[in-house]
This record gives structure tokens, C-alpha cells and sequence, in this order.
């Protein structure tokens, strides 16, 4: 079953704050972040790991709450360079193998 | 960026034929991907192989069948083609040192158009 993220979609205007979730149903033992703009590929953001910190970088930062297996990606003060689509692929923690799981992802539209 | 291709990068075929797509890596990594991309669901697992011969299906692995007889290549093969395989095939790649979980990198994606 996938992860669901909300919200499906969000309008920002440059300069603006946004949150994007991820929950899963399962516990995981990381997520990973990607951003994919329209016509390629996904592109690696950063990877939380169970029992790490949270992690950022430049305006973009990521958290990992184990207990409600859930991650939130934060993007502070927007840029027209953060448009497109955001997915969090995860790893159960049963898994035993590399098959991650990715959400269905948060199309992300900024406005100047 | 990661060395990976995919080949094709656009093909349309009729229904009832068979496909193969090629990934191609440079970079020696270990574990390779195959995802299909559909609007509404994001990215799918189809296969995943973690070493030469060794494959392991995902989530939406009826239908299809790979193989990985060298490091650097792993192929997708669509036995006999129907319209809801009409999708975008994306390639990954990753490596697992000391035990550590890596990223993933992604190829540039094949859009494959069954009439």
C-alpha cells in the first residue's frame, strides 16, 4: 500500500512557506525525498534514517516522526526553481530487502 | 549526475507484441530498479534485481520479466503488450555500503505507447 501525502497539490507565491506529508502505513526504517520536474526524472532532495535527525539543506529541511510513521518536507521561502512534483519514497522496516515504497506524490506550483 | 540510460526513449508498439527495455549503468552500483510512472499513483515498482541473477519482484510485476546477466545492465521485457502497460518506464540505481541505505538515482524514463 502506498504512502499517502497530502496535500495532492499546493499554489505558493515566491517567498512563501510550504509543508508537504508523507504517511505510511507501515513502520520504515527511512524516506527518502525527491523532486521531479515535468518530462524527467525524479531527483534525489535528501534521506531520513530511523533514529536519525533531521536533515536539510540551504531552505529545504525534512523530519521523520518513527512513532506515527510519518514525514514532513519543509520549504521555506520559496523559489520559482521549487516547482514541480514531490515524492516520498520509503523503506519498511520489515522489509528485509531494498524495495522502496513511493507516495503518490505532491504536485508544487510557485508563483512569482 | 549518475550514468544511466535507457533505451528507448520513446516506442510504440501494438498490442500483443514484446518489448524490451535496456538500462544501462556506469557507476557499478549493486541494486537496480525498475518503476512505471502513471498519473494518479506515482512511482511503481515493477523489479528490482540485487546483484547479477538475482531479481525480486515488486508491487506490479504481473505481466513483466527482467533478466541482469552483467552489472551494468538490466532489462525489461513486456512478454506480450496491452494497452495498460501505456505508461513511462523509469530505471534506478543504488548502493548499500557497510549496510548503509543510498539514494537512488533515476534514468531519463522511456514512454512506451501500446496501441
Amino acid at each position: 500500500q502506498q504512502p499517502v501525502q497530502s496535500p495532492q497539490a499546493v499554489i505558493l507565491r515566491e517567498g512563501e512557506d510550504a509543508v508537504i506529508n508523507c504517511s505510511s502505513s507501515k513502520a520504515l526504517y527511512s524516506v527518502h525525498w525527491y523532486r521531479q520536474k515535468h518530462g524527467e526524472a525524479p531527483v534525489f532532495l535528501m534521506i531520513l534514517l530511523k533514529g536519525g535527525e533531521q536533515k536539510g539543506h540551504d531552505k529545504i529541511s525534512a523530519s521523520f516522526n518513527e512513532k506515527k510513521q510519518q514525514s514532513s518536507l519543509y520549504l521555506t521561502a520559496s523559489q520559482l526553481s521549487y516547482s514541480g512534483t514531490y515524492f516520498c519514497g520509503t523503506l519498511p522496516s520489515t522489509s528485509g530487502t531494498y524495495k522502496y515504497i513511493f507516495g503518490t506524490g505532491t504536485r508544487l506550483k510557485v508563483l512569482a | 549526475d549518475a550514468g544511466i540510460t535507457q533505451s528507448p526513449r520513446h516506442k510504440v508498439t501494438e498490442t500483443g507484441t514484446p518489448v524490451t527495455l535496456r538500462c544501462h549503468q556506469t557507476e557499478n552500483h549493486r541494486y537496480m530498479y525498475w518503476y512505471r510512472q502513471d498519473p494518479g499513483h506515482g512511482l511503481r515498482l515493477i523489479h528490482y534485481s540485487y546483484g547479477v541473477k538475482d531479481t525480486d519482484k515488486g508491487e506490479v510485476s504481473d505481466g513483466y520479466s527482467v533478466s541482469r546477466s552483467k552489472t551494468e545492465d538490466f532489462l525489461l521485457t513486456l512478454e506480450s503488450a496491452t494497452s495498460s502497460q501505456t505508461s513511462v518506464y523509469f530505471c534506478a540505481i543504488s548502493e548499500s555500503l557497510a549496510g548503509e541505505v543510498d539514494t537512488q538515482y533515476f534514468g531519463p524514463g522511456t514512454r512506451l505507447t501500446v496501441l
